[in-house]
């Protein structure tokens, strides 16, 4: 069964750090790419950050370029969220999902986890 | 960058009915699209991909269809456990990524 675990959320100061985590299982993990997915209070989903499933490729939307890294560590089946300079406007809960295919951004995302809550506030 | 417009924003209905959710591409994303359904508090669910092929495991209640610019998810025969909201999502363009229309609440009348 292929199971997304989140982890990492939390309230944090604007200016602050906070380095979110997937525990993946149930899958060849380094065969797919995989993304962080945002969804704010009363907002729609918004895509964040992708990596291929090699690793050697990331992408960002234009509103984390610069702050955020995405990275995976494929001997643990984790992918990583650093996020950095974080604003209030970074408040959401953050899923992780996998796509089907190893590559960005080809490929639908197959499975998702539930989230983690990232508050950023005074 | 490719816009994703979904309509309506809000939809009532009642168990039983037939509805359709309109996605709509700011520009030709060929079949390259995705519909999500998402509960709050959970994982989203992923029921169409490249528009009209059924996730393994989705009930056949749920269909997509078009192309280009213009998408539609239908769901006929309203269930209890469809009342959520929905998402169409676009992918395959390294101009924009994955992007997500702004979503459909379906409620219940």
């Amino acid at each position: 069964e292929v199971q997304l675990l989140e982890s990492g959320g939390g309230l944090v100061q604007p200016g602050g750090s906070l380095r979110l985590a997937c525990a993946a299982s149930g899958f060849s993990f380094s065969t797919y790419a995989t993304s962080w997915v945002r969804q704010a209070p009363g907002k729609g989903l918004e895509w964040v950050a992708a990596i291929s499933g090699a690793g050697g490729r990331t992408f960002y939307a234009d509103s984390v370029k610069g702050r955020f890294i995405i990275s995976r560590d494929n001997s643990k089946d984790m992918m990583y969220l650093q996020m950095d300079s974080l604003r209030v406007e970074d408040t959401a809960v953050y899923h992780c999902a996998k796509s089907i295919r190893p590559t960005v951004p080809q490929g639908e995302f197959d499975f998702w986890g539930q989230g983690t809550q990232v508050t950023v506030s005074s | 960058d490719i816009q994703m417009t979904q309509s309506p924003s809000t939809l009532s209905a009642s168990v039983g009915d037939r509805v359709t959710i309109t996605c709509r591409a700011s520009q030709s994303i060929s079949s390259w699209l995705a519909w999500y359904q998402h509960k709050p508090g959970k994982a989203p669910k992923l029921l169409i991909y490249k528009a009209s092929s059924l996730q393994r495991g989705v009930p056949s209640r749920f269909s997509g269809s078009g192309s280009e610019t213009e998408f539609t998810l239908t769901i006929t025969s309203l269930q209890p456990d469809d009342f959520a909201t929905y998402y169409c999502q676009q992918y395959n363009h390294f101009s924009s990524m994955y992007t997500f229309g702004q979503g459909t609440k379906l409620e219940i009348k």
